[in-house]
């Protein structure tokens, strides 16, 4: 079975502090993905990597940033925390399309982020 | 931008029927269905990937009309289990990635 881990359940930090929320994957999927989820929005893509040290902007980039030095490992990086970003984050995987056929994206737990 | 879910919610007694429909303004390749229990991560249910395209296994079905940018999810005979929060995922040629829609929540009651 894939397994998509994510650093944190539940994560409280103050505002302007830099916040890293870490993402593993066991299944050597080439695409990962990072996620917030807010009531009545869905899921809002912040920024996803198709290989390594790739990254490609998603719909809600502005206050983020990512890293992906290793195949299995994404993190996202909130510089300097702000209220705004309190919200719950997903962390998703998946393999490369092949001959133009979609696989599914697997995701981890979530981490819910408190900015106070 | 962001497809479009309706209804945004819907209470139903078990055995009864649901449609999720979910629309977008863009030209699409691909819809993907997630369910996500409360708490718990999103789960994949299907990929449609063609005009006109059904798919289903056990009592859920979906079918995507390319044309119309359009797709619905379709729950027969719902059971408790099918609770939840419904997401679609659009996919655009070539993109490698899903804009999800809002969401629409089920709830299903004995």
């Amino acid at each position: 079975d894939v397994k998509v881990t994510q650093s944190s359940r539940y994560l409280v930090k103050r505002t302007g502090e830099k916040v890293f929320l870490e993402c593993v994957q066991d299944m050597d999927h080439e695409n990962m993905f990072w996620y917030r989820q807010d009531p009545g929005l869905g899921l809002r893509l912040i920024y996803f990597s198709y290989d390594v040290k790739m990254k490609e902007k998603g719909d809600i980039p502005e206050g983020y940033s990512v890293s992906r030095e290793k195949k299995e490992r994404f993190s996202l990086i909130l510089e300097s925390a702000s209220t705004n970003q309190t919200s719950m984050y997903l962390c998703a995987s998946s393999l490369t399309p092949l001959a133009g056929l979609p696989y599914e994206q697997y995701f981890g737990p979530g981490t819910r982020l408190t900015v106070t | 931008q962001q497809p479009v879910q309706s209804p945004q919610a819907v209470i139903l007694r078990e055995g009864e029927d649901a449609v999720i429909n979910c629309s977008s303004s863009k030209a699409l390749y691909s819809v993907h269905w997630y369910r996500q229990k409360h708490g718990e991560a999103p789960i994949f249910l299907m990929i449609l990937l063609k005009g006109g395209e059904q798919k289903g296994h056990d009592k859920i079905s979906a079918s995507f009309n390319e044309k119309k940018q359009q797709s619905s999810l379709y729950l027969t005979a719902s059971q408790l289990s099918y609770s939840g929060t419904y997401f679609c995922g659009t996919e655009m040629r070539g993109a490698q990635k899903l804009v999800f829609g809002q969401g629409t929540r089920l709830t299903i009651n004995p």
